[in-house]
């Protein structure tokens, strides 16, 4: 059975920085891209960034590039967003997902909130 | 970068009544070459992540009810749930993946019953 499970969420001031996580399970987590995508409070879905199966390509949403970076280890199946100069509009549920290269994004994680707030 | 835009935002419906939410996308997402939209619909619940619910743009994942169908084409899409039960109350997202990156998403349509 897929599993995704996110972590290090926080709650951090403006400007700082802050490590997401994303432990993948039960299936082939070194041949697929995978996606970050956040959802802030009451909002709706938005994408972030992918990261290709060999950590090869990597492209991101206009809002955070130069901020955030995606990475991946692998052998320890997860997935990382090293996120940089944080700023408020940044606070929201991050989620782990991928497409498996079709396209839509199935399974997701849970999530892990992000807050940045002073 | 496609924009997909849905309505109605909100929508109320009776317990047994058709509900019926849009998508439209600014650009067509047909392949021509393989005939398939890129599109998917997602429900999403409270405190929970995204599931998905279609792909391209017709089929239905494994194990969701048969009520729920999405028909459309070019740039006009609709997820169609045939009788509304107390589960579904849930927003709804489409989602292109024909011009990625970036994956785009709707903006939601919230589902309620009336």
């Amino acid at each position: 059975q897929v599993h995704l499970v996110e972590s290090g969420g926080d709650v951090v001031q403006p400007g700082r920085s802050l490590r997401l996580s994303c432990a993948a399970s039960g299936f082939n987590f070194s041949s697929y891209g995978m996606h970050w995508v956040r959802q802030a409070p009451g909002k709706g879905l938005e994408w972030v960034a992918v990261i290709w199966y060999d950590g090869s390509k990597k492209f991101y949403a206009d809002s955070v590039k130069g901020r955030f970076t995606i990475s991946r280890d692998n052998p320890k199946n997860t997935l990382y967003l090293q996120m940089n100069s944080l700023k408020a509009e940044d606070t929201a549920v991050y989620y782990c997902a991928t497409t498996k290269g079709s396209g839509w994004f199935d399974p997701w994680g849970q999530g892990t909130l992000v807050t940045v707030s002073s | 970068d496609i924009v997909m835009t849905q309505s109605p935002d909100s929508l109320a419906v009776s317990l047994g009544e058709r509900a019926t939410i849009s998508c439209k996308s600014s650009q067509s997402i047909l392949y021509s070459s393989n005939n398939k939209h890129y599109l998917a619909w997602y429900q999403q619940k409270p405190g929970q992540p995204p599931k998905l619910l279609i792909y391209w743009a017709s089929t239905r994942e494994s194990g969701v009810p048969d009520r729920f169908s999405g028909s459309g084409s070019g740039t006009d899409f609709t997820l169609t749930i045939s009788s509304l039960q107390a589960e579904d109350v849930a927003v709804y997202y489409c989602q292109q993946y024909y011009y990625t990156p970036p994956w785009t998403f709707g903006q939601g349509t919230k589902l309620e019953i009336k």
